[in-house]
């Protein structure tokens, strides 16, 4: 079946550092990839999205580009803050199955 | 305009008991979905609705169930609890059909004793 496999976390950075958070997936459709963020007690806000091969979605400073060649969906943001540690989701749907398949997730934390 | 509205927020059952949780979507949002989110699972999909009907559903037993409203509200159901059913319940709307984004509610955090 289609699954998201995330890089372990906690990932820990300091303020202006720049963040990588890998993502690939397995799909058997085309699916659509999507990065969503998740504070402290709340749900989860979509930081950004792409829905086909070669598309960039951007967001706040954040990047990532689907890469079909190497199934990936690598979210990237230049000189992160503190404001960004969160947990951050990378997720998939594919036409037809009304579902999300999300990653376990990747806690980042932003030292001042 | 208003987000996806979930009530309660949280909640204390006992093991046995059952529970339901509510969620508004969106105006104008026809499909509503839930998901589980446990630290040990993550986020795992329970079901989908798109006016009134289910059109998919996770790998959940049947004491997960839910339904959807003419108005596209929708609630979910757990029955006889387990402690295992402790986690964050998350609603999520979308406007049209599938591709498009969903958007969360804050969720209902149950806790089961």
């Amino acid at each position: 079946g289609d699954s998201v496999t995330q890089m372990e976390g906690p990932v820990t950075l300091s303020e202006e550092a720049f963040l990588t958070i890998n993502c690939t997936y397995t799909a058997t459709g085309y699916p659509s990839l999507f990065w969503y963020v998740q504070y402290p007690g709340e749900g989860l806000q979509l930081l950004l999205k792409a829905t086909k091969a070669d598309d960039k979605g951007s967001n706040k400073g954040f990047e990532a580009t689907y890469r079909k060649e190497t199934t990936s969906f690598h979210l990237e943001k230049g000189s992160v803050q503190v404001s960004d540690s969160a947990v951050y989701f990378c997720a998939l749907t594919t036409s037809g199955t009304y579902k999300y398949i999300f990653g376990t997730g990747t806690r980042l934390k932003v030292l001042a | 305009k208003a987000g996806v509205t979930q009530t309660p927020r949280y909640l204390i059952k006992t093991r046995g008991q059952q529970v339901t949780l509510s969620c508004s979507p969106i105006s104008g949002h026809r499909s509503v979905s839930w998901y589980q989110q446990t630290p040990g699972q993550g986020l795992q999909f329970l079901f989908e609705y798109f006016s009134e009907t289910q059109r998919n559903k996770g790998n959940f037993p049947g004491r997960f169930s839910g339904r959807q409203f003419s108005n596209s509200r929708s609630e979910m159901n757990v029955s006889t609890l387990e402690l295992g059913d402790s986690a964050l319940y998350l609603c999520a709307s979308r406007q049209g059909d599938s591709g498009n984004t969903i958007y969360f509610g804050e969720g209902s955090w149950l806790t089961v004793v």
